[in-house]
Order: C-alpha cells, then sequence, then structure tokens
C-alpha cells in the first residue's frame, strides 16, 4: 500500500519566521512530488511540485526532496498570517496521467 | 490552468437516495480523478476516469456505489447512490495538466440526512 505521512499538527508558527512542514512516503517509485495549501471549506490549490532531488524555489516557498531518505519538505520564509491552512503532501508513481496519494495533512498557523 | 466547474457545490440529501455530481473542464483532458474528503480528514481518490472505457477504482469503492460516466474529454459525471450518512463528505473533481500539476474542482458538499 502506498502512503503518505505528515505530521497532523497543528503547527504554529510566529508572523515572519520558518514554517517548516515535512512528508515521508512509503513507495520508492514514487517519482513526483507536489505540496497543496486548502483552507478551510476551500478546494486545494497547487504550490509547487519537485521530481529531482535537493531544492526548488518559488518565491517564498522551497521544496526539498531526498528520494534516498524517502523525504520530502516544504519550507515557508517570512511567514505571513494568510499561510495560515492544511497542507497536504501528495505523491505520484508518474509525471503525467497518474493520480495522487495524499497526505492527512499539516494544519498550519501564522501567529501574528 | 484549466477551469473546472463542478456542481452542485453542496447538496442535502435523504438517505436512500443518489446524487449525481457534474464535472465540466474548459479544455480536453485524458484523464479525470474523482475525490473524496472525510471531514477533517485527506483526499481519497475514488476512481479514474478515462474518456471511451470504464473508470478504474481504487479498492474500497465499488461500481455500483459510484458510478461515473465520461461521455467526451471535457466532462464527466459521479453518482453516489443508495446514500447514507456516512457518506456524507466532500467529493472532488480533478484533472492533471502536466506540469501545471493537478487542479481541482471547487468541490460538492454532501449531507445525507
Amino acid at each position: 500500500q502506498k502512503e503518505v505521512e505528515q505530521n497532523s499538527g497543528p503547527l504554529s508558527v510566529p508572523e515572519g519566521a520558518i514554517a517548516s512542514l515535512n512528508c515521508t512516503y512509503s513507495d520508492r517509485g514514487s517519482q513526483s512530488f507536489f505540496w497543496y495549501r486548502q483552507y478551510s471549506g476551500k478546494s486545494p490549490e497547487l504550490i509547487m511540485f519537485i521530481y529531482s532531488n535537493g531544492d526548488k524555489e518559488d518565491g517564498r516557498f522551497t521544496a526539498q526532496l531526498n528520494k534516498a531518505s524517502q523525504y520530502v519538505s516544504l519550507l515557508i520564509r517570512d511567514s505571513q498570517p494568510s499561510d495560515s491552512a492544511t497542507y497536504l503532501c501528495a505523491a505520484s508513481s508518474n509525471f503525467g496521467n497518474e493520480k495522487l496519494t495524499f497526505g492527512t495533512g499539516t494544519r498550519l498557523t501564522i501567529i501574528p | 490552468s484549466a477551469v473546472i466547474s463542478q456542481k452542485p457545490s453542496r447538496d442535502i440529501c435523504q438517505r436512500g437516495t443518489s446524487l449525481t455530481i457534474q464535472c465540466q473542464v474548459d479544455s480536453q483532458v485524458t484523464m479525470m480523478f474523482w475525490y473524496r474528503q472525510q471531514p477533517g480528514q485527506s483526499l481519497t481518490l475514488i476512481a479514474t476516469a478515462n474518456q471511451g472505457s470504464e473508470a478504474t477504482y481504487e479498492s474500497g469503492f465499488v461500481i455500483d456505489k459510484f458510478p461515473i460516466s465520461r461521455p467526451n474529454l471535457t466532462f464527466s459525471t459521479l453518482t453516489v447512490s443508495n446514500m447514507s450518512p456516512e457518506d456524507s463528505s466532500i467529493y472532488l473533481c480533478s484533472v492533471m495538466q502536466g506540469w501545471k500539476g493537478y487542479t481541482f474542482g471547487s468541490g460538492t458538499r454532501l449531507t445525507v440526512v
């Protein structure tokens, strides 16, 4: 069974600090990884994806992938209250037409 | 990114009845995915819908309970049949758009009473 695991939180971070969200996956065949943000009552929206080992930066967000350790993380720099949401990690075995397996999500709260 | 119109946005249904959820995409896509998100939980894939073939269901989900149609490359429906309170969830359709990732519809919030 393919599993994606996240710490459910809640994770509280002061405004302006770095929020670090972690995710592990069990299927070594997983090739691509996605971070989604979901506000309460809304559908998930894609923040970024990563499929190569190392770091990928997009504005205040940095995704990190370590395939040897089967570990994915998302860093949010200069955290803002608007970043308060549930963050979902997802994995896919094929970057293309392939289903996603989601983690349970981490609830992040940015404290003003 | 693709724009996905999903309806209804919410509904309250009596147990034993059925509800059909529609998902319309503004561009042609090969595969459409239907997910369920139970209260306070993450997303669970129900099935993958390909145009011109039967949907592929995940473990724990069966066609009799969740029949899916995919008549063309821009449209799909999911029916939740013979509903019980345990079916109360948010149902989401999703499409994959290459490097743009997966896009979700706005969801259907279903309450079964």
